[in-house]
């Protein structure tokens, strides 16, 4: 069982360059989210979907997109890379937006130059 | 706005107590959820608050209380193990988990 998976688990990419950022759970959990952690700041929520088909927005969605084509995949684009996006972003999932836990996946750990 | 905050860090001894502190300011309540993450590692789930009162889960116990908007993780019988980040979260009104920047704990031998 692998639970959440995110790939890759890092990378560095030059500034303006287009990325995406994959996330794949086999827990058939409806909800997902992406998280960007950076020192000395919680983590932040970027985009959220509740269940298959739908997406919301987060409290820092400005230069991310993302798409829910299925229960399984969850992922995350930079259309144009800036330097402030360098950070670790984390891919998690819940059995529903009310559930107890949230399951993160490990992370990838982004460098923008 | 919606705020969450606990200290930076805490030190504490091998085998000691030690409990971390979380105030909270947010635009509703649907929950209050303590986070373990070592270094270089994913949150996992530890606890889960919504009524107040104690919780227990073994050497972890977490409180909450809702009109101080304030809850705290007690740690007993710390190991080394035990060495690692404490992020307190809030489920807001729109059921959305609201982060405080977490607090790493020290142990020492």
């Amino acid at each position: 069982i692998a639970g959440i998976t995110q790939a890759p688990t890092s990378q560095i990419l030059a500034a303006g360059r287009r990325m995406t950022l994959r996330c794949t759970q086999d827990m058939r959990h409806n909800a997902m989210y992406w998280y960007r952690q950076d020192l000395g700041l919680g983590l932040r929520l970027i985009h959220y979907s509740n269940t298959a088909g739908t997406t919301g927005k987060g409290e820092v969605p400005d230069g991310y997109s993302v798409s829910r084509a299925n229960t399984d995949d969850f992922p995350l684009t930079l259309a144009s890379a800036v330097p402030s996006q360098t950070s670790v972003y984390f891919c998690a999932s819940s059995p529903g937006t009310d559930s107890y836990e949230q399951y993160f996946g490990p992370g990838t750990r982004l460098t923008v130059t | 706005g919606q705020n969450i905050d606990q200290p930076t860090e805490m030190t504490a001894t091998e085998g000691a107590i030690v409990q971390i502190n979380c105030t909270y300011q947010t635009s509703g309540f649907n929950g209050l959820f303590w986070y373990q993450q070592h270094a270089g590692e994913a949150p996992t789930f530890l606890s889960y608050n919504v009524l107040d009162g104690l919780e227990e889960k073994g050497r972890f116990s977490s409180f909450l209380s809702r009109s101080k908007g304030y809850s705290y993780l007690l740690l007993k019988e710390l190991q080394m193990k035990d060495s690692a980040s404490y992020l307190c979260a809030v489920r807001d009104s729109n059921y959305q988990l609201i982060w405080g920047a977490g607090t790493k704990l020290i142990i020492k031998p």
